[in-house]
């Protein structure tokens, strides 16, 4: 799996857009862009994955570099409950099914 | 309700005690996993199963046994336990077939060995 590159920590004011970015320099054509959270005493949760397209859910947005080197999670209206570890992973196609994770980045969402 | 459960959530043994948590999903999930999640070294992979009676090492198996004998359940057995065996520990499971499922993971058991 390439490795990625992500920020310690971060910090968002509520109701404000936050702006998660991640590098993937060594990410093959394949490989997808995936994003976990873990919320405090939780387990890692499924929040977005995409390709080469910017993708939306009802979570939140993937935006992707054209050249794929890089890309960023996007929180539209930071909550609270959003307050979270975010990890960004790199993940091959069709017969993988074990994620990586890094230390991922703590966000931390100041009322 | 879909999800994956384990147990206990909480656990305190001593050294040698052989203990088993228990780990359930209710999704019809072929693959299954465990995780152990540590300070520093965030979640590495212990065992997997791509579905019944299928399942190999992931990345830190050592001291650590699993069984797939239903689709449902796939318990982590620690036949001896030690003290670096002390963390936080994940199940996921997610389904096979189409490329890139999303994984479920529950919602952790605490283990302190003694």
């Amino acid at each position: 799996d390439a490795k990625t590159t992500q920020p310690n920590s971060m910090e968002s004011n509520e109701e404000e857009p936050v702006h998660l970015p991640c590098n993937h320099s060594t990410i093959s054509g394949t490989d997808y862009i995936h994003w976990y959270r873990q919320l405090p005493s939780q387990g890692p949760e499924y929040v977005i994955h995409g390709l080469t397209s910017n993708v939306n859910n009802r979570m939140a947005s993937l935006a992707i570099a054209e050249d794929r080197k890089s890309s960023t999670l996007i929180l539209h209206r930071a909550t609270l409950r959003d307050a979270a570890v975010y990890y960004c992973i790199s993940h091959p196609g069709a017969g993988s099914y074990q994620l990586t994770f890094g230390k991922g980045t703590k966000l931390s969402v100041i009322p | 309700e879909a999800q994956v459960t384990q147990n206990p959530r909480y656990l305190i043994t001593v050294t040698g005690k052989k203990l088993t948590v228990t780990c359930s999903q209710n999704m019809n999930h072929e693959y299954m996993s465990w995780y152990r999640q540590d300070p520093g070294l965030g979640l590495r992979q212990i065992y997997y199963s791509m579905n019944v009676e299928v399942t190999d090492k992931g990345d830190v198996p050592e001291g650590y046994k699993v069984s797939r004998k239903e689709k449902r359940n796939f318990p982590l057995i620690l036949e001896s336990p030690s003290p670096n065996q002390t963390s936080l520990y994940f199940c996921a499971s997610s389904s096979i077939g189409t490329i890139q499922e999303t994984q479920y993971f529950g919602p952790g058991t605490r283990l302190l060995v003694l």
